[in-house]
């Protein structure tokens, strides 16, 4: 069945620091992955997506994703982190032919000055 | 892209009452789901809204419980009926535009 994890439910950095936030999934063919950015009292806001090609994807807000096959994974990092990235962070997998989405548990991300 | 807008953004409702949510889009979108977000956890798909048709629900979801209608391209509503304090949770619905989910706001649903 497809799944979606993200291992890690709250992190914590300080403002500037790099950031990298771990999803891994379970897809039996060649996923169309996504994340998403919910801030507080806010709809959810699509940072990047991987349907195929090159597997570095680059996305707004200085976010970028990497897919890694051989890991099923899609990791997002951002080199330097800004105050106003503290929200929940979901990644997600597409179903093909489908649009349905499938969302993983979601990580908090808490960014201190 | 699309801006999707739902109405109401909250509200409280006491136990065996219903809530139908409203949601609209600014553009015609192919595709329209209704998610469901229970406390603290993740978006778990109720169904997929079809335009004239009756909406496909996912496992565990049924049409008495979520009458969903979508009577165009733009415009979707979300009933939740005979309602308990479990279904107290925020509903989002989302649409569709060139392979892009955008989603709306969200309603934040209480049952006393």
């Amino acid at each position: 069945a497809q799944s979606v994890t993200q291992p890690d439910i709250h992190i914590t950095v300080s403002e500037g620091a790099s950031l990298e936030l771990r999803c891994n999934y379970s897809y039996g063919a060649t996923p169309y992955l996504f994340w998403y950015v919910q801030s507080p009292g806010q709809g959810l806001q699509l940072l990047l997506k991987y349907f195929s090609g090159d597997t570095l994807v680059q996305g707004i807000k200085g976010f970028e994703a990497e897919f890694k096959r051989s890991q099923s994974s899609f990791n997002l990092r951002k080199p330097s982190v800004h105050w106003s990235d503290a929200a929940e962070y979901f990644c997600a997998v597409g179903l093909y032919n489908t649009d349905k989405l499938i969302f993983g548990t979601g990580t908090r991300l808490q960014v201190f000055p | 892209s699309a801006v999707i807008s739902q109405k109401p953004s909250r509200d409280i409702c006491q136990r065996g009452t219903s809530l139908t949510i409203q949601c609209q889009v600014d553009s015609q979108v192919t595709m329209m789901f209704w998610y469901r977000q229970q406390p603290g956890q993740s978006l778990t798909l109720i169904a997929t809204a079809n335009q004239g048709s009756e909406a496909t629900y996912e496992s565990g979801f049924v049409i008495d419980k979520f009458p969903i209608s979508r009577p165009n391209l733009t415009f979707s509503t979300l009933t939740v009926s005979n309602l308990s304090p479990e279904d107290s949770s925020i509903y989002l619905c989302s649409g569709v535009v060139q392979g892009e989910q955008y989603f709306g706001p969200g309603t934040r649903l209480t049952v006393t």
